[in-house]
């Protein structure tokens, strides 16, 4: 499967500030998607990343605090902006890998603690 | 509405016993996907197998294997000859393909805890 790395792994942020975490593929992915985890909770999808236009949210979600950027068919950034405690959760990425059909691959998360 | 239910929120097995961890599902959608990831404490989302709608024959990988009802819509995850490795939460998954969103509806989890 693909490799898919997603940095940083894990961060303490202070209240307020901003945090963009990467999600690199080491091959053309199809579609790319960010989803969130909150603590003890399952996983929710924030939004669909599209190459060269805007993301596609899921309801609850909203570009201003989760700007997401896709500028080629491999790479991704997802922003938690204006932070506050109830963003700590682990965010992950997630890619559908040309060739693999239905399958979903997950990156190996970051995990966000804010003070 | 899809929902994915999982209502073992802990498991117990003994090393080298087979357990089922059981998942039902409820669709609309004539095609779709199931799927199982496992999260270790380290929070990574492993992808272990996945079974479409349509595949006629269980979906089998390695120790893992997929125990698909569709009349009864379920879906259960066989993992054999446990290993203390496999000690972590298991999340059951669906896809609902028509769509093309790639969203997936997850269900709460089973935490699978393996004794030596």
């Amino acid at each position: 499967s693909a490799v898919i790395s997603q940095k940083p792994s894990r961060d303490i942020c202070q209240r307020g500030t901003s945090l963009t975490i990467q999600c690199q593929v080491d091959s053309q992915v199809t579609m790319m998607f960010w989803y969130r985890q909150q603590p003890g909770q399952s996983l929710t999808l924030i939004a669909t990343a599209n190459q060269g236009s805007e993301a596609t949210y899921e309801s609850g979600f909203v570009i201003d605090k989760f700007p997401i950027s896709r500028p080629n068919l491999t790479f991704s950034t997802l922003t938690v902006s204006n932070m506050s405690p109830e963003d700590s959760s682990i965010y992950l990425c997630s890619v559908q890998q040309a060739g693999r059909g239905e399958k979903l691959f997950f990156g190996s998360g970051t995990q966000l603690s804010v003070l | 509405a899809q929902k994915i239910t999982q209502t073992q929120p802990g498991m117990f097995v003994q090393e080298k016993e087979a357990v089922t961890l059981d998942c039902t599902y409820d669709t609309s959608d004539p095609s779709y996907g199931l799927f199982w990831y496992k999260q270790p404490s380290s929070g990574e989302m492993i992808f272990l197998i996945y079974q479409g709608s349509y595949d006629q024959q269980n979906a089998t990988e390695g120790r893992y294997s997929l125990n698909f009802q569709k009349a009864r819509k379920s879906a259960n995850l066989v993992i054999s000859a446990s290993q203390l490795g496999d000690s972590a939460m298991y999340f059951c998954a669906m896809r609902e393909t028509l769509s093309n969103t790639g969203k997936l509806i997850f269900g709460q989890g089973t935490t699978l805890q393996v004794k030596p």
